[in-house]
């Protein structure tokens, strides 16, 4: 299994107060995502990383920002976190083409 | 990237082949077709992918038609283990993005 952790890996944390996750992995990819789940829709990209210090949106990235100082970290911040930011977070990363996915957070904003 | 359709939801004897189609007839020519799996709970993990030849590899068998607006994901014996959502996704090789749809659960009954 590709060297990717996540924590933490449960949390409960009330509206308006600030959150943040981590991947970290040990495999030295370049590529760093982040994923959410709810149900009822697939995964959806929050934001990912090509590099150090480079970083782009997906297609849900309102409300997150995103921190890559070392190749082996990848942030998520939830300046202030809302209940619609309930879900489960998945990192993944690549290399060149097949993603590999942490095991998942599962957030609940109360 | 190319929309995909799949079925909503299948069953399969243990044992037997499970055969899980995907539609993308909207591909384009530097698409390739992705298949990846959810086990519940888990990080999704990444199955085969495939350009216009048919593809086999440890875990499955991926035939891509002709016109390559259609394909079959086949899973020669399967097992209680492979009960997961399976999701077909299109996308250029190497791109950064894997767009998720809601995929087919497959239900693997022994």
């Amino acid at each position: 299994d590709a060297g990717i952790t996540q924590s933490p890996r449960h949390k409960v944390t009330e509206t308006g107060t600030p959150v943040t996750l981590r991947c970290h992995q040990t495999e030295n990819h370049r590529y760093m995502y982040w994923y959410r789940q709810d149900p009822g829709h697939g995964l959806r990209l929050i934001h990912y990383s090509y590099g150090v210090k480079d970083t782009d949106k997906g297609e849900v990235s309102d409300g997150y920002s995103v921190s890559r100082s070392k190749t082996e970290d990848f942030l998520l911040t939830l300046e202030s976190a809302t209940s619609s930011q309930t879900s489960v977070y998945f990192c993944a990363i690549s290399e060149f083409d097949e993603q590999f996915f942490g095991p998942g957070t599962r957030l609940t904003v109360l | 990237d190319a929309k995909t359709t799949q079925p909503t939801s299948m069953d399969c004897a243990e044992g037997r082949a499970a055969n899980l189609p995907c539609n993308h007839s909207t591909i384009s020519g530097n698409e390739y077709v992705y298949w990846y799996r959810q086990i519940h709970s888990q990080g999704p993990q990444y199955i085969i992918h495939g350009l216009k030849n048919n593809e086999t590899n440890e875990m499955a068998s991926l035939i891509i038609t002709e016109d390559r607006k259609s394909s079959t994901l086949i899973l020669p014996h399967a097992t209680l283990r492979d009960t997961a959502v399976y999701y077909c996704i299109v996308r250029v090789e190497y791109g950064n993005k894997l767009v998720f749809g809601a995929g087919t659960i497959l239900r693997v009954k022994s």
